[in-house]
């Protein structure tokens, strides 16, 4: 069963542009959520998303924004990018979402903001 | 609200010492536990749960961990450590009114030969 995958691996970014990421689950897996990663910060939760529909959210500004397909797929955004948002951004994916689901995580998309 | 505490940003222990790190959590109500591995440029990956089954929960490569709702604490643990091991690991809580994790700041364990 092929894992989660999130494209793009790396991204490099100006102040102010916007940026999309995806996130493809794991066959059968109809949560998603999403993560940034900072070494100050650690793993902070941005948003789940669940059957299209975002079941839970972060302390993250109207800025962070995503979505999610009928075929579970997802995409965050991020508009008008700050220095600030540079970060490994990782999904996680589960079954059923239920909270003692295990959630599988994908390799992460580092964004840097120059 | 839920939150969970890593003691020690930084683990450093020899070959086949013990592995020793620590997890304290808070919440309201009953938790679920996780402890999860990352390895450089990877994402994390489950090492055990804690689900309010038994609290002695064993889980892959040799790792163990302890739920104890007194202490609200949820060690990890393993007996040897392999220089195999070195990584950074992360608790994390949810609980069944949320479906939300929270993670600690994580720690990073160092094996020196």
């Amino acid at each position: 069963k092929a894992g989660v995958t999130q494209t793009p691996r790396y991204l490099i970014k100006t102040r102010g542009q916007q940026v999309t990421l995806s996130c493809s689950p794991i066959s059968g897996h109809r949560s998603v959520s999403w993560y940034q990663q900072t070494p100050g910060q650690g793993l902070q939760f941005l948003f789940e998303y669940f059957s299209e529909t975002q079941r839970n959210k972060g302390n993250f500004p109207g800025r962070f924004s995503g979505r999610q397909f009928s075929n579970s797929r997802s995409e965050m955004n991020v508009s008008t990018l700050e220095l600030g948002d540079s970060a490994l951004y990782l999904c996680a994916t589960s079954s059923g979402g239920q909270s003692t689901d295990t959630q599988y995580f994908g390799p992460g998309t580092r964004l840097t903001v120059l | 609200a839920q939150s969970v505490t890593q003691l020690g940003s930084h683990v450093s222990v020899s070959e086949g010492a013990l592995v020793l790190l620590r997890c304290n959590y808070s919440s309201s109500v009953p938790p679920y536990l996780f402890w999860y591995v990352q390895y450089p440029n990877q994402g994390l990956q489950l090492l055990l749960k804690y689900t309010s089954a038994a609290t002695l929960v064993k889980g892959i490569n040799g790792f163990e961990a302890e739920f104890k709702k007194s202490e609200t604490s949820f060690h990890l643990t393993k007996p040897s450590a392999h220089m195999s091991d070195a990584a950074e690991y992360f608790c994390a809580v949810s609980t069944n009114t949320g479906n939300q994790f929270y993670f600690g700041t994580g720690t990073s364990l160092t094996v020196i030969p």
